[in-house]
């Protein structure tokens, strides 16, 4: 079932700003993963932060985790009209493998 | 990186006849594959888990006489929508890992969209 819930919907803005999106979650977890999906493509990984953990960097990437509010954010700094996607977390479970996804935020990147 | 292909990338049928959806691991060799369904603007819908050489377990309310899923080798599953209908419509994609354990990352197809007419 789906558990997690992302937050905005949607999100539009201007080439070199920041983008912020949120992702919450119901249960316990093992890791937490965030993904890109182009319009009809698809998902791309772009990072994994484990249980334990409560930030990880990669390049203009920012994902913090905070297990006790049981959520998630992504941040994309200085972005580019290729960040336009849409952007999804998914949870893997502390007892099984599959990943349960949630809604998505739609990112559009003005030039 | 891990590669995982989807074929076809596109499929128009007609109501009621059989569809096979094939996802392949090219550089690597997958314990486990995993097939979701996902709607227009909506999210990814695990259906169903496959491991190599044994039946595939199904989510809740997926019918698994309406989507035959075979795992032969370990590059290759096969996901046939029998009998499609146009409820079916749908962006089907495929996902890869080496182990099919929560510390392992999933590589993902490009989808395969059907179109049930």
């Amino acid at each position: 079932s789906q558990q997690g819930e992302e937050d905005p919907q949607a999100l539009s803005i201007q080439e070199g700003e920041n983008a912020t999106m949120n992702c919450s979650y119901k249960t316990s977890i093992n890791n937490l993963q965030w993904y890109r999906q182009n319009s009809g493509r698809g998902l791309v990984h772009l990072i994994l932060i484990r249980s334990n953990e409560r930030e990880k960097h990669s390049g203009r990437l920012r994902v913090t985790l905070d297990t006790s509010k049981k959520s998630s954010s992504l941040l994309i700094t200085a972005s580019r009209a290729a960040d336009t996607a849409s952007y999804f977390c998914a949870t893997a479970g502390s007892n099984d493998y599959k990943l349960s996804f949630g809604a998505g935020t739609t990112v559009t990147v003005r030039a | 990186g891990a590669v995982v292909s989807q074929h076809p990338s596109w499929v128009i049928c007609k109501s009621g006849t059989s569809v096979k959806i094939e996802c392949r691991s090219l550089d690597f060799q997958a314990t486990t594959m995993f097939w979701y369904r996902q709607f227009p603007k909506q999210s990814l819908m695990l259906m169903a888990t496959s491991n190599e050489g044994s039946k595939a377990t199904y989510e809740q309310g997926v019918e698994k006489d309406k989507f035959l899923i075979n795992h032969a080798s370990l590059t290759l599953s096969t996901l046939t929508v029998t009998s499609a209908h146009p409820e079916d419509s749908s962006f089907y994609i495929c996902s890869a890992s080496l182990g099919g354990g929560p510390q392992e990352t999933q590589y993902f197809g490009p989808g395969t969209r059907l179109l049930v007419l």
